[in-house]
């Protein structure tokens, strides 16, 4: 079966530490993106990548860092610098950047800081 | 600046119709995308609507008017399962990159 996957479900770490965030897809997708979800609220864009090794920043790209070397992944790393890390980030794909408006969405990651 | 405008909160009672609205203000516009996410889920796709008018998709239906920058969800038939957060999309034609921004989302509640 095609999809996202994202990896831990749940990540609790300690304030101060970088942590990195997996989203791997086999839906042979060029785009790919990041968003993060506070409680109540709709989707902010982190970063996104329209193809590998290639990839822009976000409405809220600040204390984030992302990487994407290969068509199937793409990491988000949540560094010290972000204020305020605690919440859902969510991963999702497009065929293209021309079917951005179709994006398949990975389960998601809740992390919380302490 | 961009903004989207949505209900935080409807109720309806199952096997009714309901509609969600959303406005939009952008400096460009490429078409509108409605999603679904149940609690602690992952959204899922629904509809797009890129030209003006009327797209069903089994029960649930959504429309686009460009000229007015709104457009709504059409859910028949409420069942429970229906109960959800809803979001409207808009793809800013300004920018050179295709992402999506998202309205803060509608939360549905479906009642017996």
């Amino acid at each position: 079966d095609g999809g996202i996957t994202q990896s831990p479900k749940y990540l609790f770490r300690k304030e101060g530490q970088n942590v990195t965030l997996s989203c791997e897809q086999n839906l042979n997708h060029d785009a790919m993106y990041w968003y993060r979800q506070d409680p109540g609220q709709g989707l902010r864009l982190i970063y996104y990548s329209q193809i590998v090794n290639d990839f822009q920043k976000g409405d809220i790209a600040e204390g984030y860092s992302v990487s994407r070397e290969k068509k199937e992944s793409f990491p988000l790393t949540v560094t010290s610098a972000q204020k305020n890390p605690t919440a859902f980030y969510l991963c999702a794909s497009s065929i293209g950047r021309d079917s951005t408006y179709e994006q398949y969405f990975g389960p998601g990651t809740r992390l919380t800081v302490t | 600046g961009q903004s989207l405008e949505q209900p935080s909160e409807v109720t309806a009672v199952e096997g009714a119709i309901v509609q969600i609205n959303c406005t939009y203000q952008t400096s460009g516009f490429y078409g509108l995308s409605w999603y679904q996410q149940h609690d602690g889920g992952a959204p899922t796709f629904l509809s797009y609507n890129g030209l003006d008018g009327l797209e069903e998709t089994g029960r649930f239906s959504s429309f686009l008017s460009r000229s007015d920058s709104y457009g709504y969800l059409l859910l028949q038939e409420l069942q429970m399962k229906d109960s959800a957060s809803y979001f409207c999309a808009v793809r800013d034609q300004r920018n050179q990159g295709g992402k999506l921004i998202f309205g803060q989302g509608t939360e549905l509640s479906v009642k017996p």
